[in-house]
């Protein structure tokens, strides 16, 4: 079974340009979370998908920041314009409907110059 | 969900087991304990979870106090590989609730 794969693993831009993070979750799943850790900090919930909704995104930091998950497989996280304290790097998670166990995948790491 | 109270940083000698404490004094009956690890770079990694019995997987053992108030996850055999930050995480079973990191652990497991 593949796991939860995201691309880019990282990305490097200038502050004002725009980056588009995506995450691949396990076949079947149909819970998807983005958490981002920034840099000496904790881990931070960012938002949660059930199938194509948005279950809950109470983490979002702000409206820059835009994540879909059209027909409910993949999902992607716009940032847009991009800011220099958005560098960090940011994880998708997934899990099945009966579980809640999460499974991560590598995270894409954001550097905004 | 309720809060955990984890140490800061442990060390233990490779070879050894490794004993992760956790407080979770505000935990409710239908809540479970959960710990995942973040070995450096890599993406967080569930271990293990349980509500009120020992539980034991390949990968590390849980004991949750009677009054479910403190656990402990244990690692038998710590080697070099699992120099990670440790979480527990206290939350419901079902879903809906977002699983929330706290500050963890450092281990760092010396040869």
């Amino acid at each position: 079974e593949a796991g939860v794969t995201q691309f880019p693993s990282h990305s490097v831009i200038e502050k004002g340009q725009t980056v588009t993070l995506r995450c691949d979750p396990i076949s079947g799943h149909d819970n998807l979370y983005w958490y981002r850790r920034v840099m000496g900090k904790e881990i931070k919930f960012l938002l949660h998908f059930v199938k194509e909704s948005k279950q809950d995104e109470s983490g979002m930091p702000n409206n820059r920041f835009l994540a879909e998950r059209t027909g409910g497989t993949y999902s992607t996280l716009k940032v847009q314009p991009a800011e220099l304290e958005d560098s960090g790097v940011y994880f998708c998670a997934s899990s099945n409907s009966g579980a809640n166990v999460l499974t991560f995948g590598a995270g894409s790491r954001l550097t905004v110059l | 969900d309720a809060k955990t109270t984890q140490p800061t940083s442990m060390d233990c000698a490779e070879g050894r087991a490794a004993n992760l404490p956790c407080n979770h004094s505000t935990i409710s009956g239908n809540e479970y304990v959960y710990w995942y690890r973040q070995i450096h770079s890599q993406g967080p990694q569930y271990i293990i979870h349980g509500l009120k019995n020992n539980e034991t997987n390949e990968m590390a053992s849980l004991i949750i106090t009677e009054d479910r108030k403190s656990s402990t996850l244990i690692l038998p055999h710590a080697t070099l590989r699992d120099t990670a930050v440790y979480y527990c995480i206290v939350r419901f079973n079902t879903g809906g609730f977002k699983t929330i990191f706290g500050a963890g652990t450092r281990l760092f497991v010396k040869a």
